[in-house]
């Protein structure tokens, strides 16, 4: 098996119910933050992302909440799929500096069938 | 979007030696990237990948252990020097447009070192 997110922590829920992954970030000056999932053998793949000039954002079955007060990042993914089983990072980057991102630790969620 | 391809997927290396992983690109991309994602861990941002000039560094990593190269726009290598078994971790690249906000990611280069 693949070793990425063995030290993760773990949210566990129940096929068909809503997840809710939570990030923390440190740096005032990100103005862009994105979340991915990153899948075992896999390289991360890009959700949604959202500006600094947004607090909510909304894609197909997720939607990502930023609290720029509290520095508070959330992914919510509805209707949970086994398919949504994976590790999630989030991930923050400035829009006109350097451009490259600082990811967050990591949340591995696991959808019971 | 950008779909980027890594090569090996994955190598398994005797200490003291060193691979070169290869990173394309199937578009122009102004932006190109290092990360490494030790075992159980999140991703580290290692360099970014300049093109036609030296890499730019984050601290903590140097040119003498991880030499990159960017001689076009799609394409980038990162060179692991010297491994020791601390080095084994994936290696992931990724890539961005500019005016574009994702960065899109390989499948990253799973590294043993015995």
């Amino acid at each position: 098996g693949e070793s990425v997110g063995l030290h993760l922590p773990t949210l566990s829920v129940q096929e068909g119910d809503n997840s809710i992954i939570n990030c923390a970030y440190s740096n005032s000056a990100s103005d862009y933050f994105i979340w991915y999932k990153q899948e075992s053998g896999k390289g991360p793949q890009f959700i949604i992302d959202i500006r600094s000039n947004m607090d909510k954002r909304q894609g197909q079955r997720v939607t990502v909440l930023l609290n720029k007060t509290v520095k508070h990042l959330s992914l919510q993914i509805a209707a949970t799929q086994p398919g949504d089983s994976a590790v999630y990072f989030c991930a923050e980057s400035d829009l006109v500096g350097r451009r490259a991102l600082t990811f967050g630790s990591g949340t591995r969620l696991q959808v019971q069938p | 979007s950008a779909v980027i391809s890594q090569k090996p997927s994955r190598d398994i290396c005797q200490r003291g030696t060193s691979l070169t992983i290869q990173c394309q690109v199937d578009s122009q991309v102004t932006m190109m990237f290092w990360y490494r994602q030790q075992p159980g861990q999140s991703l580290t941002l290692i360099a970014t990948a300049n093109q036609g000039s030296e890499a730019t560094y984050e601290s903590g990593f140097v040119i003498d252990k991880f030499p990159i190269s960017r001689p076009n726009l799609t394409f980038s290598t990162l060179t692991v020097s010297n491994m020791s078994p601390e080095d084994s971790s994936i290696y992931l690249c990724s890539g961005g447009h500019s005016g574009l906000n994702e960065q899109f990611f390989g499948p990253g280069t799973r590294l043993t070192v015995l």
